[in-house]
């Protein structure tokens, strides 16, 4: 199976911050990446997927980056709603998620 | 509306078995396949594997392949999860969950708490 390394596994951050979260994968994995955010109590929900397109209703301010092994996703402009954990997800081959990133007020 | 509605909780001893059900609604049972994801608590997102809902053909992931089984009872569009000789390790939140359009999970069940304790 690919393992996905998410880093890091939590993060702090004032509203108005830019976040930045990295997923390597244990190989090429052709820019199939998604990125999912979950709350507490609820399933996850995607927020951008193959790389850098935005599902439909996710904010401008959640971009991502990437290619080969190595991928990005931040969040510009924190804001309280963005609160969550964020996963990554890689589905080239199969599907494996990364350790996910707790992402917290300072 | 599409919904995948699963059994409740379970609290189990190390050593026995169960079986959980996610009860598919609001489509075509078959034609999607059927994925199942862990999250013991507070941690993070594993994904199981998957069952071909055409054929009954399961995929595990290299983490699930001992004492995992996945199953189906199509005419009841109804998938399962069998966990035989339980761990304290299993104690998590099961889901079952399904694409849609370029969603590799699209849609989730309620999840179902398995606790194994002695």
């Amino acid at each position: 199976d690919i393992q996905m390394t998410q880093s890091p596994p939590s993060l702090s951050a004032s509203l108005g911050d830019k976040v930045t979260i990295t997923c390597q994968a244990s190989q090429n994995i052709n820019k199939y990446i998604a990125w999912y955010q979950q709350k507490p109590g609820k399933a996850p929900r995607l927020l951008i997927r193959y790389t850098s397109t935005l599902e439909s209703g996710t904010p401008s301010r959640f971009s991502g980056s990437g290619s080969g092994r190595d991928y990005s996703f931040s969040i510009s402009n924190v804001e309280s709603e963005d609160i969550a954990s964020y996963y990554c997800l890689q589905y080239d081959n199969l599907r494996t998620f990364g350790g996910g990133t707790k992402l917290e007020l300072k | 509306q599409i919904q995948l509605v699963q059994s409740g909780p379970e609290l189990k001893k190390p050593g026995e078995s169960l079986k959980i059900s996610c009860k598919a609604s609001g489509y075509t049972f078959t034609d999607y396949a059927m994925q199942w994801v862990k999250q013991a608590p507070g941690k993070g997102l594993q994904y199981m594997g998957w069952i071909n809902t055409q054929t009954g053909k399961p995929t595990y992931a290299d983490d699930f392949k001992e004492r995992f089984v996945f199953s189906l009872e199509t005419s009841a569009s109804t998938a399962y999860l069998q966990i035989n000789n339980l761990k304290n390790e299993d104690t998590a939140t099961y889901f079952c969950a399904r694409r849609g359009g370029y969603n590799p999970f699209a849609y989730w069940g309620q999840g179902t708490l398995v606790t194994v304790s002695s």
